[in-house]
């Protein structure tokens, strides 16, 4: 068990439709990082949250939003849904977005349907 | 670009054999790091081991070791004594811009092992 945890577990959506996903970061960590995961591929970086503030992003469009609270739990929203949308959203934390190595630990993820 | 590469789809290891599972990368950025995380099939991503680009060592974490070979941009991971649990996903990662402000996080498209009995 990491600590990160991520609700819900499961969500079905239609296409259109916002969502809105959480996650709960370790004790002590105070950076998020949101990735998708497509069926069968690699994690794709989507964005990073330090300090409540966007840290880096990926290649994602900007319907995919965040936030980041002072307890430095964290949303991911993503808006106008389509059907490619689908995948495993995994958040990560870790100590500190300056530190040489920091490891980020994930949660067990959402897997969200875009029907 | 900057990007990682895991050639083997699949791999197939008898118990209690070491396996190697192959990871290359391609950066311009002198600093970063390079990780590799184990992925169930219950979908949660767990961390096993990380290398800096200036460690001069191999990093090693019990039964899993980072075979680090910077000139050829190589960071194999080495599972020795091979258990059946050992049978998932694997990722390799790589972390760049430490220390400018700006971070991205890439990973492989992963290398499915499978520990025979």
């Amino acid at each position: 068990e990491t600590g990160v945890t991520q609700s819900p577990t499961h969500l079905i959506k239609t296409r259109g439709q916002q969502v809105t996903l959480r996650c709960s970061s370790q004790s002590g960590h105070n950076t998020v990082s949101w990735y998708q995961q497509a069926l069968g591929q690699g994690p794709q970086f989507i964005f990073q949250y330090y300090r409540e503030e966007e840290n880096g992003r990926g290649n994602f469009p900007p319907r995919f939003s965040g936030l980041q609270f002072p307890n430095y739990s964290s949303e991911l929203n993503v808006n106008a849904l389509e059907l490619d949308d689908s995948a495993l959203y995994l958040c990560a934390s870790s100590r500190s977005s300056g530190a040489a190595g920091n490891i980020q630990y994930f949660g067990a993820g959402t897997r969200l349907s875009v029907l | 670009a900057q990007k990682i590469t895991q050639t083997q789809p699949g791999m197939f290891v008898q118990e209690k054999e070491a396996v190697t599972l192959d990871c290359t990368y391609d950066t311009s950025d002198p600093s970063y790091g390079l990780f590799w995380y184990k992925q169930p099939s219950s979908g949660e991503m767990i961390f096993l081991i990380y290398q800096g680009s200036y460690d001069q060592q191999n990093a090693t974490e019990g039964r899993y070791s980072l075979n680090f070979q910077k000139a050829r941009k190589s960071a194999n991971l080495v599972i020795s004594a091979s258990q059946l649990g050992d049978s998932a996903m694997y990722f390799c990662a790589m972390r760049e811009g430490i220390g400018s402000g700006t971070y991205k996080y890439i990973f492989g498209t992963g290398t499915r092992l499978k520990v025979l009995a």
